[in-house]
């Protein structure tokens, strides 16, 4: 079956201009996440939605970051005007429910944006 | 402190060898721990989790749990230079179900 899958693949950027960027989960997971990877770094949560709310937006750098998901489906991470500092790599990831006891994760294969 | 810890390495073992990774976190009340592989310039992926205190085995893949010492490691038997890669520790946060805090990731080159 078809995985996590993210667009675009790269992204580059101006600074001061916004970015949309999509991630399509795995079909019956209900739980979506987004991290940050910087280059050489650990993964930084950014924030996690169960169905379409979004229980847990602490991890959203300012309030230039903004996420939506509809349908329990597809989300949206939405960068405003874009700073240097955004540049990284984007992590999607799935998984069947916050609720279970197993959380495993799936990632997509992320969107590495540069911001110029 | 950081919520989850490992040691940032780079770890280096010869072919064959046994690799141990470790990871330390701060949150008691944590309840499951997950080890995720992550090849230079791909994404993470799963490869094993652990609840109960103990060892959980999986092929050459040995996960180790202790809670009262808040501790959780990763054991690769007969090291192969194909396990080269960033390994990932991360926690699911009891107060917070939903969200995995991740450790920055420990290097491991295995040398052959």
């Amino acid at each position: 079956g078809a995985g996590v899958s993210q667009s675009p693949s790269n992204k580059v950027t101006e600074k001061g201009k916004d970015v949309e960027l999509r991630c399509d989960p795995i079909s019956g997971h209900t739980a979506l996440y987004w991290y940050r990877q910087s280059l050489g770094q650990g993964l930084e949560f950014l924030i996690y939605f169960q169905g379409n709310s979004a229980p847990d937006k602490s991890g959203l750098p300012s309030d230039r970051f903004s996420a939506e998901r509809t349908g329990g489906s597809v989300s949206t991470l939405t960068i405003q005007r874009t700073q240097q500092e955004d540049s990284a790599v984007y992590l999607c990831a799935s998984s069947l429910s916050v609720a279970r006891r197993y959380n495993e994760q799936f990632f997509g294969p992320g969107t590495r944006l540069t911001v110029l | 402190q950081k919520e989850v810890e490992q040691n940032s390495g780079p770890l280096s073992v010869p072919e064959g060898a046994i690799a141990s990774l470790n990871c330390t976190y701060s949150d008691r009340g944590s309840q499951s721990f997950f080890w995720y592989r992550q090849y230079s310039g791909k994404s993470p992926e799963l490869i094993m989790f652990i609840y109960s205190n103990g060892d959980k085995e999986d092929g050459r893949f040995t996960a180790q749990l202790n809670k009262a010492s808040q501790y959780v490691s990763l054991l690769i038997r007969d090291s192969q230079p194909s396990d080269s890669a960033t390994y990932l520790c991360a926690v699911d946060q009891n107060t917070n179900a939903g969200k995995s805090t991740f450790g920055d990731g420990t290097t491991l080159t295995v040398k052959p």
